[in-house]
């Protein structure tokens, strides 16, 4: 069964502190792994996309990598409006379907 | 250009009376999905409409869940009478047909009280 795994489940920074979010997969066939980020009371929002293993894909202070078992979400020098949920899912085998995990709730301290 | 909407934002009913939530796809989005996020949860998946295929149904809870969709535009989810354990926030997403990006809606927040 298709199982996606995000630890810590929450995680406290201070401003400036660099950090990674991990994202544990297991799938039959990854055809994606997505990134996302959820502010409160909002639906998420699409970050990035990564398709095979050693794929690096960056935006603004947010770096995201990809193994055979795991992505991590690198995020440096964070600033306090980087706080957020942010949630991992994958895409795996012939279905149109994304399994996402339970997400890393962010919070930057300034 | 303009993203997914869902109508309402907010909706609070009674144990046992039925809703009904929309969402408007982005323009042009053949594929359009159907999730429920209960408080502190993941997003769990319910229902996958591409074009004039036949529905991924798998993720839905109950019999008391339905959705339509007509042609490529407006969804509904519709719950039938209400149970308290289906209060949660409902989200929407698009995505293109050749990409498996999904852009979200901003959720309706269901409470069956």
């Amino acid at each position: 069964e298709d199982q996606v795994t995000q630890s810590p489940e929450a995680l406290r920074l201070q401003e400036g502190e660099s950090s990674s979010l991990n994202c544990s997969y297991t799938v039959s066939g990854l055809r994606g792994l997505f990134w996302y980020r959820q502010d409160p009371g909002k639906g998420p929002e699409f970050l990035f996309t990564l398709y095979s293993a050693g794929e690096e894909k960056e935006k603004e202070r947010l770096k995201a990598t990809l193994t055979k078992k795991e992505s991590f979400l690198h995020i440096t020098a964070p600033k306090p409006e980087d706080s957020a949920t942010y949630l991992c899912a994958v895409r795996g085998g012939a279905t149109n379907k994304l399994i996402f995990g339970t997400g890393t709730l962010l919070a930057v301290q300034p | 250009g303009a993203g997914v909407s869902q109508s309402p934002s907010n909706k609070v009913t009674e144990k046992g009376k039925d809703v009904e939530l929309r969402c408007d796809p982005i323009s042009g989005h053949t594929a359009l999905y159907w999730y429920r996020q209960r408080l502190g949860q993941g997003l769990e998946f319910l229902i996958y409409f591409q074009g004039n295929s036949a529905p991924d149904k798998s993720g839905l809870p109950s019999d008391r869940f339905s959705a339509e969709r007509t042609g490529e535009s407006v969804s509904t989810l519709t719950i039938q009478r209400t149970q308290q354990e289906d209060s949660a926030v409902y989200l929407c997403a698009s995505r293109t047909g050749g990409s498996y990006e999904q852009y979200f809606g901003p959720g309706t927040r269901l409470t069956v009280t």
